[in-house]
Order: structure tokens, then sequence, then C-alpha cells
């Protein structure tokens, strides 16, 4: 069975830095890429970023209202992807889920229970 | 980067009726579009891909067609456990984006 696990999320001042983490379990990590999407509250899904596999050179892209703030990165012996977010603004205050992509195609087979990213003063 | 207009934005019907969603494309994704059920609290859900195809162990009272720029979702006979937002997808090109969301309700 697939399961991912979010986990590191919580309440930051704007400006601050928060890094989740997303443990996988049930499926070829190393063979996936993975993607963080994220939702504010009663808004609808935003695709944040993407890291791809070894194979591919753990290529990265992001949405162009992250990038250049955000990195993702993965490590393969622990199974687990991660999102590192730096200065922080109050509109990424949202629910961020990490997502399978087994055939590196764009599109999100497995999702995470979600982690709240609240960024407030 | 490519605009996924889904409509409408919200719909009730009663149990048993027909249920459609619409979602168009801004530029040609071919058959690049998948559809995901959110339920209230929870993750989304991969229930359609490639336009139609269903993930294994959903029922078969959904279902997707379109090509190009068009594309709908079906409910044939919507039940209670259907209450959930559903959200194209299209995955042509990066970023991939959604669709903003139809959140269907029981009348």
């Amino acid at each position: 069975e697939v399961q991912l696990v979010e986990s590191g999320g919580g309440l930051v001042q704007p400006g601050g830095s928060l890094k989740l983490s997303c443990a996988a379990s049930g499926f070829t990590f190393s063979g996936s890429a993975m993607h963080w999407v994220r939702q504010a509250s009663g808004k609808g899904l935003e695709w944040v970023g993407r890291i791809r596999s070894k194979t591919n050179n753990y290529a990265t892209a992001y949405a162009a209202s992250v990038k250049g703030r955000f990195t993702i990165s993965r490590d393969d012996s622990k199974n687990t992807a991660y999102l590192q977010m730096n200065s922080l603004k109050t509109e990424d205050t949202a629910v961020y889920y990490c997502t399978t992509d087994y055939g590196d195609a764009l599109d999100f087979d497995y999702w995470g229970q979600g982690i709240l990213v609240t960024v407030s003063s | 980067d490519i605009q996924m207009t889904q409509s409408p934005s919200s719909l009730s019907a009663s149990v048993g009726d027909r249920v459609t969603i619409t979602c168009q494309a801004s530029q040609d994704i071919s058959n690049h579009l998948n559809w995901y059920q959110q339920k209230p609290g929870k993750a989304p859900k991969l229930l359609i891909y490639d336009v139609f195809n269903l993930e294994t162990g959903v029922p078969s009272r959904f279902s997707g067609s379109g090509s190009g720029t068009y594309f709908t979702f079906t409910i044939s006979s919507l039940q209670p456990a259907d209450i959930a937002t559903y959200y194209c997808q299209q995955y042509e090109n990066l970023p991939p984006t959604f669709g903003g969301g139809t959140k269907v309700e029981i009348k």
C-alpha cells in the first residue's frame, strides 16, 4: 500500500523558513518523480514544484509563485522528499501535499494527507 | 501557462441524477487530462487519467471524454458517496495546472 506522510508544518512568521518532509513507502520511491501541491483554505489546487528521479538527474521545476524561494530535494536512501521554504509570505499559507508521479508525466498518482503551513505574524 | 476553465463551480443534484462537469483548456492538450475527487477534509484522489481511463477500484458510474481543448466528466447516477469537489488537471506541459473545481452536493 502506498503511503505518503508529510511532516514539518506549523506556524511561521513572514520572512521565515520551514522545511517539510514527505516519508514514502509502498512503492519504488527512487524511480518516481515527486511533486508538492498546495491548497489554501477554501481554494483550489496549486502545483508548487517537482523533483525527478536520479535517472533524470534529480531535475527540479517550480511554479513561478515560489521560484527562487522554495527548493525541493530528495533522499532516496531514506525514501523521503523535502520542500525547503524560505522568505515565506502570508499567501503561502496552505495545506501542502506531496504526491507521487510514477510515470514522470506531470500527474499525481497518490497523495499524502497534507500538512498545514501558516504564515502569520 | 495553460489555463483550465471548469464549470460549473458548484452543482446540486438528486440521488440517481446524471451529473456532467466540463473542463476547457486554453490550448490543445491532446489527451493529457486527469480528473481528481476531493472529499471534505481529505486529500485529492486520482479518479480518471488520460481523459477516460478509470483508476483501479473507481466505480463505473464515473466516466470521462473529450480531446484537444474540451473535456467532460460524468457521474451517470449520483450517489451520496460522490459528495466531493472534482478537479480537472492538464499535464501537457509545465506547469501542470488544475481547473477551479466543481463542488457537487446532494439536493
